[in-house]
């Protein structure tokens, strides 16, 4: 089977540095993906790792290490804006063509004045 | 806003109603989604499609009925849902399956 885990809830205060990792079991695995859901809204597209290492994204960025199917989300200079659900999700399926996104449970960032 | 535009943003019906849900994207996304997404949960996949064809059914009720009338355009048809139905219905695109998915913004979804 497949699974993600990542944490449930993470609080940081406001100009802080937050990570949340994420670790997976799945088989062909294609690339972490994580994104951004504020309540009430729809998921937005964050960043992709389909190879091992960091991406940057202004103050996002992202780890991949499939050796140890672990990656992580990494959150500078928080601002209140950033308090949302963020999720992992990894690519399951036989090709690139067949296959669907599986969701880790999400994590919700708290972020305080 | 987004790319992929879902319509209407909200949605409520009677059990014995039938209504569409609709989905466009211009991007040339070949791949194209449906999720139902309870709160405080992550998006639940419904249906895939891929180049206009259903490649995954996530075992959805048949009271859920997907369409793909080209490759920018998806429709899901609802009739006689339950209350437990009620949810945010996503659609989301991307230019091949494992590729990232662009989400619209959804349709809040309430069955009475």
């Amino acid at each position: 089977g497949q699974s993600l885990e990542q944490p449930s809830e993470v609080t940081a205060v406001e100009g802080a540095i937050v990570q949340i990792n994420c670790t997976y079991q799945t088989s062909g695995f294609y690339g972490l993906s994580w994104y951004q859901q504020h309540d009430g809204g729809a998921p937005t597209f964050l960043s992709y790792n389909a190879l091992d290492g960091l991406e940057e994204t202004g103050r996002f960025s992202s780890f991949l290490s499939r050796s140890d199917s672990y990656g992580y989300l990494l959150l500078q200079e928080l601002q209140m804006k950033d308090s949302a659900s963020y999720f992992c999700a990894v690519f399951k399926g036989g090709s690139s063509n067949t296959g669907k996104l599986i969701f880790g449970q999400g994590t919700t960032l708290q972020v305080k004045p | 806003d987004t790319e992929v535009t879902q319509t209407p943003k909200h949605l409520v019906m009677g059990m014995t109603n039938k209504k569409s849900l609709k989905c466009e994207q211009h991007m040339g996304h070949r791949a194209m989604y449906w999720y139902k997404q309870k709160a405080k949960k992550p998006p639940e996949l419904m249906f895939v499609y891929s180049y206009e064809k259903l490649s995954i059914n996530e075992s959805v009720p048949s009271r859920f009925s997907p369409e793909c009338p080209n490759s920018s355009l998806l429709n899901l048809h609802l009739h006689a849902l339950q209350p437990e139905d009620s949810a945010l219905y996503l659609c989301a695109s991307s230019t091949r399956p494992n590729q990232p998915q662009h989400f619209g913004d959804g349709t809040r979804l309430s069955i009475l």
